[in-house]
């Protein structure tokens, strides 16, 4: 089986530096998917790691700990429109069976 | 615009109705899926669809029932629903099966059974 955790919800100031955690325990690892949902949208992909180390894109940055099943998502230069919920998932056996986390509602704050 | 559409974006439901919802991508994908939202509980994955064929139903009840007639539309047709059924329906759709696969949703429909 698989279980995911996230923290339900953070809030952090327009400018700084947020890091949403997730923790995992998967029968097999095939990589880990983060999302962001603003309210009442449709979910959006931001990144996948499969293999340990930090991957950045612009403001986002994906870490992962393959050893510690632990995932990090970190905002830099927080704006106002970060304000959403991050979802953490990892798929097994193909993408059939991907086990999402609760999501992480961030709240960011002027 | 996310490249995948679906219909309603509301529906509110008498537990004795039937209703459909649609989804339809234009992002030519072969795979298309069916989850569940609700209220502070992960994504559930419902259906999956490859080419048209189901490969996956995660346990769910008879009371929904999908339908892919080609790769670009899926339905999930609704029946005797129950209170607790009220949720997020998210359709969403994949270049392929693959674990790295990214998947593109809907806004979803916003489901209430009364």
């Amino acid at each position: 089986g698989q279980n995911i955790d996230q923290p339900t919800e953070m809030t952090a100031t327009e400018g700084a530096i947020v890091q949403i955690n997730c923790t995992y325990q998967t029968s097999g690892f095939n990589g880990l998917f983060w999302y962001q949902q603003h309210a009442g949208e449709a979910p959006t992909f931001l990144s996948y790691n499969v293999l340990d180390g930090l991957e950045e894109k612009g403001r986002f940055s994906s870490f992962l700990s393959r050893s510690k099943g632990y995932s990090y998502l970190l905002l830099k230069e927080l704006q106002m429109k970060d304000s959403a919920s991050y979802l953490c998932a990892c798929p097994s056996g193909g993408y059939q069976k991907v086990t999402f986390g609760t999501g992480t509602k961030l709240q960011v704050i002027p | 615009e996310t490249g995948v559409t679906q219909t309603p974006r509301h529906l509110v439901m008498g537990m004795t109705n039937k209703k459909s919802l649609k989804c339809e991508q234009h992002l030519g994908h072969n795979a298309m899926y069916w989850y569940k939202q609700s209220a502070k509980k992960p994504l559930e994955l419902m259906f999956v669809y490859n080419f048209k064929e189901q490969t996956e139903n995660n346990s769910v009840p008879s009371r929904f029932s999908p339908e892919c007639p080609n790769s670009s539309h899926l339905f999930l047709h609704l029946h005797t629903l129950q209170p607790e059924d009220s949720a997020l329906y998210l359709c969403a759709s994949s270049q392929g099966l693959r674990e790295n696969t990214e998947a593109f949703f809907g806004q979803g429909t916003r489901l209430t059974v009364v």
